[in-house]
């Protein structure tokens, strides 16, 4: 089992739903990173995370410590946000992170 | 634009040949990166290097040779790889190894063994 789990795996969508990708983790963390990988590899530092919430645009991060679990959120969303979404989380003082398998997502016209 | 460079994009080679990926980073951070992405497994650690020093090796086999000549630039020499070991591999940088520190990705290398 990995330590860090994503649901769901795939995840297909109309353009302008709301879209919730959730991540659960079963290590004690320092930080909880989003990314947002594209097709061809690339991949872009969406949110960190170490308490609460955070917003940026359409985009949405939270964090619950306590149960260890995070969520990313998606408002109106767009096909231009089709792309794997990773959750990452940063086990101690150091800046090794563990990844999750990623969540696939298609956003429909 | 990520400030982070990888080289080439894409490689395919024979198990026999030796080959160097090669990253290079114009962010002024101190810490890099290299990682593997394998279909359907989840990003994996290789090496880190912090001012120019490993300080993280993640049990990887030794026909994966790392360098790193200074903090901006990271190369990863590859001899008698497997085809298990064709993947996309992940150049990463950062400020520092603290949890503070964002890591920035490149594009990626996508290897192809046969």
């Amino acid at each position: 089992k990995n330590e860090v789990e994503q649901s769901p795996q795939n995840l297909t969508a109309q353009e302008g739903e709301f879209i919730t990708i959730n991540c659960s983790y079963s290590v004690g963390i320092s930080a909880l990173h989003w990314l947002q990988q594209h097709p061809g590899g690339g991949i872009v530092s969406l949110f960190m995370l170490s308490s609460g919430k955070k917003k940026h645009g359409r985009l949405i991060a939270t964090i619950n410590i306590q149960e260890k679990h995070s969520s990313l959120h998606i408002t109106a969303s767009h096909p231009r946000d089709s792309a794997v979404y990773i959750c990452a989380v940063h086990r101690g003082s150091q800046g090794n992170l563990i990844f999750g398998k990623g969540t696939k997502l298609s956003v429909k016209p | 634009e990520t400030g982070v460079t990888q080289t080439p994009r894409h490689l395919v080679m024979g198990m026999t040949n030796k080959k160097s990926l090669k990253c290079e980073q114009h962010l002024g951070h101190n810490a890099m990166y290299w990682y593997k992405q394998s279909a359907k497994k989840p990003l994996e650690l290789m090496f880190v290097y912090n001012f120019k020093e490993q300080t993280e090796n993640n049990s990887v086999p030794s026909r994966f040779s790392p360098e790193c000549p200074n903090s901006s630039h990271l190369f990863l020499h590859l001899h008698t790889l497997q085809p298990e070991d064709s993947a996309l591999y992940l150049c990463a940088s950062s400020r520092s190894t603290s949890r503070e520190g964002t890591q920035y990705f490149g594009p990626g290398t996508r290897l192809t063994v046969l």
